[in-house]
């Protein structure tokens, strides 16, 4: 099953605009997360992150919201640039044995800033 | 510069064969890690290591093998290749077992023809 749940394969944005990426999860344990993103032929970089005892947090550009109860949160990029164009995974973290975190992904949107 | 290192960034293998991919980081992490990702799956753990000598298995094990003998260096081997096992290989080190923020190597893409 897919705890976390990245519903958009892709997105497309107009530079300047503000670019919006989602991300929903199943399991309420999750106490930390955080978003990456991936250029092609290369490994995922962390971007962001937030805890669960937060509902904001802003860093640049980049915002990521978290809302517990409805088990979602959202990265906003603003203004979107033609650098951002990547695919954005967000991931969970959850405690797994003992003292280990673990990190569960998602699939992945591809975000395609348009010139 | 600090950070994950793999080897090889390609690989094409027949059915059966074996091979390792190796990973290092100069970070002195004490968790390393390899996933795998495949189109519409996202990243899932194969193994992990929370130091030396200490291993386990993640998402999706079947197939693989590890260890950890010193803290840079945790190698995947795969011993009798199938096609199922055609994907891009990720190795992530961080800080502790604890800690969350993962650094990524540049991925290993192989083919199991």
């Amino acid at each position: 099953d897919q705890q976390v749940k990245q519903n958009s394969p892709s997105l497309s944005v107009q530079e300047g605009r503000i670019s919006i990426l989602n991300c929903d999860y199943t399991n309420s344990m999750f106490d930390y997360f955080l978003w990456y993103k991936k250029y092609p032929a290369e490994g995922p970089t962390f971007l962001i992150s937030i805890s669960s005892i937060k509902d904001k947090n802003e860093d640049g550009r980049f915002t990521v919201f978290l809302n517990k109860s409805a088990k979602h949160l959202s990265l906003h990029i603003v203004p979107s640039q033609p650098g951002d164009s990547a695919v954005y995974f967000c991931a969970a973290s959850v405690e797994y044995g003992g003292a280990t975190n673990k990190l569960i992904f998602g699939t992945g949107t591809l975000l395609a800033v348009q010139p | 510069n600090a950070g994950v290192t793999q080897t090889p960034k390609f690989q094409v293998l027949k059915t059966g064969q074996s091979m390792t991919l190796q990973c290092a980081q100069d970070m002195n992490h004490e968790y390393m890690s390899w996933y795998r990702q495949d189109p519409g799956m996202g990243l899932r753990l194969i193994h992990y290591s929370v130091g030396a000598g200490i291993t386990d298995q993640g998402e999706v094990p079947n197939g693989y093998n590890v260890s950890r003998s010193t803290t840079e260096d945790f190698p995947l081997r795969l011993l009798s290749a199938a096609p199922s096992q055609t994907s891009v290989y990720f190795c992530a080190s961080r800080r502790g077992p604890g800690a969350n923020v993962l650094t990524f190597g540049a991925g290993s893409r192989l083919t199991v023809l």
